[in-house]
């Protein structure tokens, strides 16, 4: 079973371009929904996250929008960078127990100058 | 502060040896996850524990692997008679609580297994 299912598994875009990347989901109960951006030869690092009582979360260029009757969110990349190169995953989860997070297959994103 | 650490940062080992990861989390941390990352591919869920409950150990591939914690601080994870499909990048994260979502990694152990 699929809970999660991440897309483009890879991307490229122009410096200064916008990138989106997206995540859709399964169990409705999910309610907390997490960005991580891997750059190689590093561990993961969570870049930017949103709860369901919001559609949209801007930091900086980073925005996550959110649409929960589709069961999907989205993360955007405004004015995309060389630095922004890196592997990006989701990592939708429950919060109110525990309930290992299932990472979404990663999107390895290039941004070319 | 000191974030996760891992060691050793690299690992080639013989098919058919055993081998020892181990991880540090953050002080404090009572979470503590174990992932595999094979090339190119997504994050696989090993072992999560939390203080003194028993861990969850359903991501386990086989019998082959297992993973002990001190209390809330080291873990190590340990892989005996070791497979060339056992070939990846082992990564640790803790995090402050069960309720704490935000998981901090480390920069993994690149397993090569011969």
């Amino acid at each position: 079973q699929q809970q999660v299912k991440q897309s483009p598994q890879s991307l490229i875009v122009q410096k200064g371009g916008i990138s989106i990347i997206n995540c859709a989901y399964e169990n409705t109960a999910f309610d907390y929904f997490p960005w991580y951006q891997q750059f190689p030869g590093k561990g993961p690092a969570l870049l930017i996250a949103i709860r369901p009582d919001v559609s949209e979360k801007k930091e900086g260029r980073f925005t996550i929008s959110f649409n929960k009757s589709a069961k999907q969110f989205s993360l955007h990349i405004m004015d995309s960078q060389p630095g922004d190169s890196a592997t990006y995953f989701c990592a939708p989860l429950y919060s109110g127990g525990y309930q290992k997070v299932t990472f979404g297959i990663g999107t390895k994103l290039q941004v070319i100058p | 502060g000191a974030g996760v650490s891992q060691s050793p940062s690299n690992k080639v080992t013989e098919k058919g040896k055993d081998v020892e990861l181990r991880c540090d989390p953050i002080s404090g941390h009572t979470a503590l996850y174990w992932y595999r990352q094979r090339l190119g591919q997504g994050l696989e869920f090993l072992i999560y524990f939390q203080g003194n409950s028993a861990p969850d150990k359903s991501g386990l591939p086989s019998d082959r692997f297992s993973a002990e914690r001190t209390g809330e601080s080291v873990s190590t994870l340990t892989i005996q008679r070791t497979q060339q499909e056992d070939s990846a990048v082992y990564l640790c994260a803790s995090s402050l609580s069960r309720t704490v979502y935000e998981q901090y990694f480390g920069p993994g152990t690149r397993l090569t297994v011969t």
